[in-house]
């Protein structure tokens, strides 16, 4: 069964401290794997895409990993802002190019 | 530039009353379209999603339909609408063999 599970649920860090956010999957054959961000009522941004031939992709002070063997994938936040306080969701495609499978988020909250 | 609208932001509808939810997308053609539909705390769920004009698959059984009249339109409809349709709906597009979906603001809708 084609699953993505996401850890922590929710956290708490202060603001300017780095975090580590999980992705795991079973989806296959694996095509994709994103990171979105959604804000409190708001539909979900894009934040990095990774196809399976890449390691990791920067985005400002996100960076996301990828390890298709293991089928991980950590999104990292540099020097934490308030406005980084949303929840996070790993979300994976397979090679149809129609199926999204999404995880149920991280919601990170960052306080002064 | 692509973009993508959803109306009306906001709903609030009794029990066994109809709905309908639009979506329009500008700036690009014939792309794939999806409806989502977030419970509180919960993670997106995909409803239904189209390859093209009059091609609906529905992904979870319900009292909801789709319909796409047009190329860039997408509709999400329901007869009679229960408390448990409460929710953050949410439109995307993306272009097949291209991985990115585009999310739309969402409709938050209120079922009483």
């Amino acid at each position: 069964k084609n699953q993505v599970e996401q850890s922590p649920q929710s956290l708490i860090i202060l603001e300017g401290k780095n975090c580590t956010l999980q992705c795991n999957y079973t989806v296959s054959p694996f095509s994709n794997l994103r990171w979105y961000k959604q804000d409190t009522g708001r539909g979900p941004v894009s934040l990095t895409i990774m196809t399976f031939s890449e390691n990791t992709k920067s985005n400002g002070r996100y960076t996301a990993t990828l390890d298709a063997d293991t089928k991980q994938s950590s999104l990292h936040i540099t020097a934490s802002q308030l406005s980084d306080s949303a929840s996070y969701i790993c979300v994976v495609s397979d090679e149809s190019g129609n199926q999204f499978y999404f995880g149920t988020g991280t919601s990170l909250t960052v306080i002064p | 530039s692509q973009t993508i609208h959803q109306w009306p932001a906001t709903l609030v509808q009794p029990v066994g009353s109809p709905l309908s939810l639009e979506c329009t997308v500008e700036g690009t053609s014939n792309p794939n379209l999806y409806w989502y539909r977030q419970a509180a705390g919960r993670g997106l769920q995909l409803l239904f999603y189209s390859i093209g004009i009059g091609q609906i698959s529905s992904e979870v059984p319900q009292n909801l339909s789709a319909s796409r009249p047009q190329d860039r339109q997408f509709i999400l409809s329901s007869k009679k609408l229960l408390l448990s349709d409460s929710g953050f709906y949410l439109c995307a597009w993306s272009v097949l063999y291209v991985e990115t979906q585009y999310f739309g603001p969402g409709t938050r809708l209120l079922v009483l």
